[in-house]
């Protein structure tokens, strides 16, 4: 079945470090790729969606490249502030909508 | 403003109780999805929806049970709740159609503590 695997957290960086958050997926098909940020207390929210291979879906100073070559979609952003400190998700919609286990950020001044 | 709800924002119940969680959305989606948060799992799909009258059964839905009787709610129903039941639910909707189910737009989750 359809799949997402990120990497594992916690994942702690000084303000302004680049980060990457890797994200692979098994898919039958062509499914939509999309990142989703969860703040503390709230529920998820979009932070950027793909729709077909090699588009680069990018918000807030985020981006993702859909690479179907290599099943992947890792986030980046080169440099990070504390507001960023959050949960994040890859996910990947066919059917339905499937979730990778989440990679909580943590931004130290 | 559209905006999906949930209730309660949070339960405290007893093994074996029956238990129903709520999901309201004014968006007029016709997708709506029933997913749990648990440490380490991430977010998994319990039921889904893709109109009146449809459920589908998710990653995770041993336990559970969803009826689609309106566009606006899909509430989610623990039979006989279990410990292992123990979670933060999310209700989301979309008006994906087709192959892909669009963006997802969540609640602010339902915290159920089964004793």
């Amino acid at each position: 079945g359809n799949s997402v695997t990120q990497m594992e957290g916690p994942v702690t960086l000084s303000e302004e470090a680049f980060l990457t958050i890797n994200c692979t997926y098994t898919a039958t098909g062509y499914p939509s790729l999309f990142w989703y940020v969860q703040y503390p207390g709230e529920g998820l929210q979009l932070l950027l969606k793909a729709t077909k291979a090699d588009d680069k879906g990018s918000n807030k100073g985020f981006e993702a490249t859909y690479r179907k070559e290599t099943t992947s979609f890792h986030l980046e952003k080169g440099s990070v502030q504390v507001s960023d400190s959050a949960v994040y998700f890859c996910a990947l919609s066919y059917n339905d909508m499937r979730f990778g286990a989440g990679t909580r950020l943590t931004v130290k001044p | 403003d559209a905006e999906i709800t949930q209730s309660p924002r949070h339960k405290i119940t007893e093994t074996g109780r029956q238990v129903t969680l709520a999901c309201h959305q004014t968006w007029n989606h016709n997708n709506m999805f029933w997913y749990r948060q648990d440490l380490g799992h991430g977010l998994r799909l319990i039921h889904y929806s893709y109109g009146v009258q449809d459920t589908n059964k998710g990653e995770v839905s041993d336990g559970y049970s969803v009826s689609r009787s309106n566009t606006e709610d899909l509430p989610l129903t623990l039979e006989s709740a279990a410990s292992s039941q123990t979670s933060v639910y999310f209700c989301a909707s979309s008006d994906g159609t087709g192959i892909g189910t669009g963006e997802l737009f969540f609640g602010e989750g339902s915290r159920l503590t089964v004793l």
